[in-house]
């Protein structure tokens, strides 16, 4: 089993959508919790830290719930520039990350 | 704009040759690491230095060797690499007990082993 699994996609959805991300985790054991951003070609970036009680940034928000091993992030009001991979990352603490495969978001107008 | 560059960005070599990845963060950070981008496979995380301790090694073979000789400089010198080698190699840099904690990461290194 995967330590951080996500649906690949591709998300296809029209601008202005409201889309959302699921992630779960293997490790029970997991401290921290991470939605990080990759565009074509490009590094990873850190989007949003994931809290126990779900935070929001935006447009965008996020939530854990550690019952059930399970991150989201729901994007509202989709822009064309929110086109890119979205990476699920877990961490049991201190510097190691552990990234999901992503999952692929296309904005379309 | 990155805080954390990568030279070359693009690399061909042959299973014969010698090359060598540069990472340089310009963030005063003190853990840097190396991570390496397959296609449609999750970051694998190859080393990491603390204070230019090297505190991990997750099983890289023994072609891919790092060196970091200042907090600020980070290598991967690469010998007798194989095709399935080709992949995007990721810089990353991070400041130990942030709060948030992040990771930044360089452009990368696209190499392709001929």
């Amino acid at each position: 089993r995967k330590e951080v699994e996500q649906d690949p996609g591709p998300f296809n959805v029209p601008e202005g959508a409201t889309v959302a991300f699921n992630c779960t985790y293997s490790n029970s054991a997991s401290q921290s919790f991470f939605w990080y951003r990759q565009d074509c070609r490009k590094e990873p970036k850190l989007l949003m830290s994931v809290y126990s009680s779900g935070n929001e940034d935006g447009r965008f928000t996020a939530q854990l719930n550690r019952a059930s091993q399970y991150i989201s992030l729901l994007i509202r009001d989709s822009k064309l520039s929110d086109s890119a991979t979205y990476l699920c990352v877990v961490s049991l603490g201190g510097y190691k990350l552990i990234f999901g495969s992503g999952t692929r978001l296309l904005v379309r107008p | 704009e990155t805080g954390v560059t990568q030279t070359p960005r693009h690399l061909v070599m042959g299973m014969t040759n010698k090359k060598s990845l540069k990472c340089e963060q310009h963030l005063g950070h003190n853990a840097m690491y190396w991570y390496k981008q397959s296609a449609k496979k999750p970051l694998e995380l190859m080393f990491v230095y603390n204070f230019k301790e090297q505190t991990e090694n997750n099983s890289v073979p023994s072609r891919f060797s790092p060196e970091c000789p200042n907090s600020s400089h980070l290598f991967l010198h690469l010998h007798t690499l194989q095709p399935e080698d080709s992949a995007l190699y990721l810089c990353a840099s991070s400041q130990e007990q942030a709060d948030p904690y992040e990771q930044y990461f360089g452009p990368g290194t696209r190499l392709t082993v001929t």
